[in-house]
């Protein structure tokens, strides 16, 4: 079973500024059919987990382009490339196959 | 759109049997994979399951021995039970829409989450 590991595990950051969140896999997640199922997903304060990215780098419907997903094999990134207060929450990265196993999470802040 | 929305039982006393149900609108349970995602208070997200319409399931390792998912076309709905429950199970129990790799471009796992359900077990 793939292990995520993700840092930081707390976020600071100044809003306006760019916030970047790593993940790492214990072993590769480039599946069987050649696609990698990396999804990142976002946390608010007291909601329902809501899916950003999936398949690496594909952004969900209705979410901002200022969120972005990149990496491959075992090292993934995700990027806000201007933070804003609606931005907090906790983000989780999550491998789908062969059975979903989530990152610790990572808790982005306002500084 | 896709809507879920867990309901059931919020309190149980240890070695009850945990069941809750997820009615689906806005898009058929034939269609898709449904699925189980557990957070306890203060924690992070465990994926429990899916199920298929065809009655095809997947569980996590670690609670497979527990747990028993199954669906109610004609009602639109899903549910999970996970017996034998204990203090470790008390969490918020959301249900979702989710997938398994496949031909598409697009990938349905965990892409759509009901509110969740806040379900404790105390004696």
């Amino acid at each position: 079973d793939a292990v995520m590991t993700q840092s930081p595990l707390s976020l600071p950051v100044t809003l306006g500024q760019p916030a970047s969140i790593s993940c790492r896999s214990s072993q590769s997640l480039v599946y069987s059919d050649g696609n990698t199922y990396l999804s990142w997903f976002q946390q608010r304060p007291g909601q329902s987990p809501r899916r950003l990215i999936y398949k690496v780098s594909n952004r969900d419907s209705g979410v901002p382009d200022r969120f972005s997903g990149s990496g491959s094999g075992t090292d993934f990134t995700l990027k806000i490339s201007r933070v804003e207060a609606d931005d907090v929450g906790v983000y989780y990265c999550m491998q789908g196959a062969p059975w979903p196993t989530f990152g610790q999470g990572t808790k982005l802040e306002i500084k | 759109q896709v809507q879920l929305q867990e309901s059931g039982p919020g309190l149980l006393k240890p070695s009850e049997t945990l069941s809750l149900t997820c009615t689906v609108s806005g898009a058929s349970i034939s269609a898709f994979y449904w699925g189980w995602v557990r957070q306890p208070p203060g924690r992070g997200l465990e994926w429990i399951g899916y199920i298929y319409y065809t009655g095809r399931t997947n569980y996590n390792p670690s609670l497979k021995s527990r747990v028993t998912m199954s669906l109610d076309t004609s009602k639109n709905q899903f549910s999970l039970k996970l017996n034998s429950v204990t203090a470790a199970d008390t969490a918020v129990y959301y249900c979702a829409r989710d997938g398994v790799p496949s031909i598409d471009d697009y990938y349905y796992g965990l892409d759509v989450w009901g509110q969740g359900t806040t379900v404790t077990v105390s004696s």
